[in-house]
């Protein structure tokens, strides 16, 4: 069974610009969630997506938006980029069900660098 | 609001000592905890897993309590070997929520 495949890999982008990364969940994974990894705030929830509806959405500005498809899988899109946001984005798959048992498989994560 | 707290790194061991990794959380409901290991260059993987109190999870040799007199799940091996270093992140998902909360992570250095 395929792992969660997050593409592009590495980005560089410049101040300013807009940036979509895309992931694939796990198959038969109907939700995706998306987290933000930097040095100075550790790992930050940006917000979840479950059959194309966003359910939970993270203490991030309007610059950050995501969608989903059909298929489950995802893209997240940060426009007008700021230093700041350079980071490892993840991207998590789950069942979806509210069990808390429910385990997230993660990605390997697109490392954005914006200069 | 949820919280987890880890202790500070990076830890640095001898190959084949004990490890323990201390982990404290804040949570409103009755969360599920977890440990997952970050190698480097790499995303995040579950290592391990308690959903109530008293539950023990492990996986290759790590092993946690989840303790819930204290509010603890504190990671422990009984011995570590170069391949386990990495950095560690203790997490909890609370009632009723879907996001999982982090602590700041605990890089581990196991020299030969």
């Amino acid at each position: 069974k395929a792992g969660v495949t997050q593409t592009p890999r590495y980005l560089i982008k410049t101040r300013g610009q807009q940036v979509t990364l895309s992931c694939s969940p796990i198959s038969g994974h109907r939700s995706v969630s998306w987290y933000q990894q930097t040095p100075g705030q550790g790992l930050q929830f940006l917000f979840e997506y479950f059959s194309e509806t966003q359910r939970n959405k993270g203490n991030f500005p309007g610059r950050f938006s995501g969608r989903q498809f059909s298929n489950s899988r995802s893209e997240m899109n940060v426009s007008t980029l700021e230093l700041g946001d350079s980071a490892l984005y993840l991207c998590a798959s789950s069942l979806g069900s509210n069990d808390l048992n429910t385990e997230a498989f993660f990605g390997q994560g697109t490392r954005l660098t914006v200069v | 609001g949820d919280s987890v707290t880890q202790m500070e790194g990076p830890v640095t061991l001898s190959e084949e000592a004990f490890l323990t990794i201390n982990c404290t959380y804040t949570a409103t409901g009755y969360p599920s905890l977890f440990w997952y290991v970050q190698y480097p260059g790499e995303g995040l993987q579950l290592l391990l897993k308690a959903t109530k109190a008293d539950d023990k999870g492990s996986n290759k040799g790590f092993e946690a309590t989840y303790r819930k007199e204290t509010t603890s799940f504190h990671l422990e091996k009984g011995s570590v070997q170069v391949s386990d270093s990495a950095v560690y992140f203790c997490a909890l998902k609370d009632t009723g929520r879907r996001a999982l909360t982090f602590g700041s992570g605990t890089r581990l250095q196991v020299q030969p």
